[in-house]
């Protein structure tokens, strides 16, 4: 079942500019986390964020977690060409369920 | 070092044979998955794995048989390949069902 929905489907910006990628989901979560899939390879995880915390940073990304509108928004600041990629989110739940991931943005740097 | 490997790369065969997918782990993880991963780039759960243990099986044709021989290892087995099969096979693995996953590279499959 899918629980996570990217918006937008795909982003076409400028290298330099910040790129905003956002993320839905339908039930209670115990985190989230967001993958890369650059073209032709597996996912590579990004950041982890836990239901409790609202903001995360790692580099030159940045994490945003709403647990009551159920959202989640990653921000890559100062997009580079190399950041051209696919980005996924994926939810965990409680229990031994696995991660549930959404369809993915996709994510052209132009430089 | 390559954390999680993956064996064919690529995979093109006839309709109707028989194929496996191998992957295999070097992190100690306990539980492994593997991914169907359509023209869409939607990446759907096929099977979970934890410590040889068949955790999950998602709504997943009886042609597809999982097998791990032991932890570190879980491989794929499709019968009867059918055109629909085509897609991109991802194995990954992680220490516990919630936290990161470690993706392998993917085998492309490519039935005609």
């Amino acid at each position: 079942s899918q629980q996570g929905e990217e918006d937008p489907q795909a982003l076409s910006i400028q290298e330099g500019e910040n790129a905003t990628m956002n993320c839905s989901y339908k039930t209670s979560i115990n985190n989230l986390q967001w993958y890369r899939q650059n073209s032709g390879r597996g996912l590579v995880h990004l950041i982890l964020i836990r239901s409790n915390e609202r903001e995360k940073h790692s580099g030159r990304l940045r994490v945003t977690l709403d647990t009551s509108k159920k959202s989640s928004s990653l921000l890559i600041t100062a997009s580079r060409a190399a950041d051209t990629a696919s980005y996924f989110c994926a939810t965990a739940s409680s229990g031994n369920t696995p991660l549930v991931f959404g369809k993915g943005t996709r994510l052209s740097v132009i430089a | 070092d390559t954390a999680v490997s993956q064996t064919p790369k690529y995979l093109v065969t006839q309709m109707g044979n028989d194929k496996s997918i191998k992957c295999e782990q070097n992190l100690g993880h306990d539980t492994m998955y593997w991914y169907k991963q359509d023209s869409k780039k939607f990446l759907k759960i096929m099977f979970s794995y934890n410590n040889k243990e068949l955790i999950i099986n998602e709504t997943v044709p009886n042609r597809f048989s999982p097998k791990s021989p032991d932890k570190a290892h879980l491989n794929l087995h499709i019968n009867s390949l059918e055109l629909g099969d085509s897609a991109v096979y991802f194995c990954a693995s992680t220490r516990t069902s919630r936290e990161t996953q470690y993706f392998g590279p993917g085998t492309r499959l490519l039935v005609l």
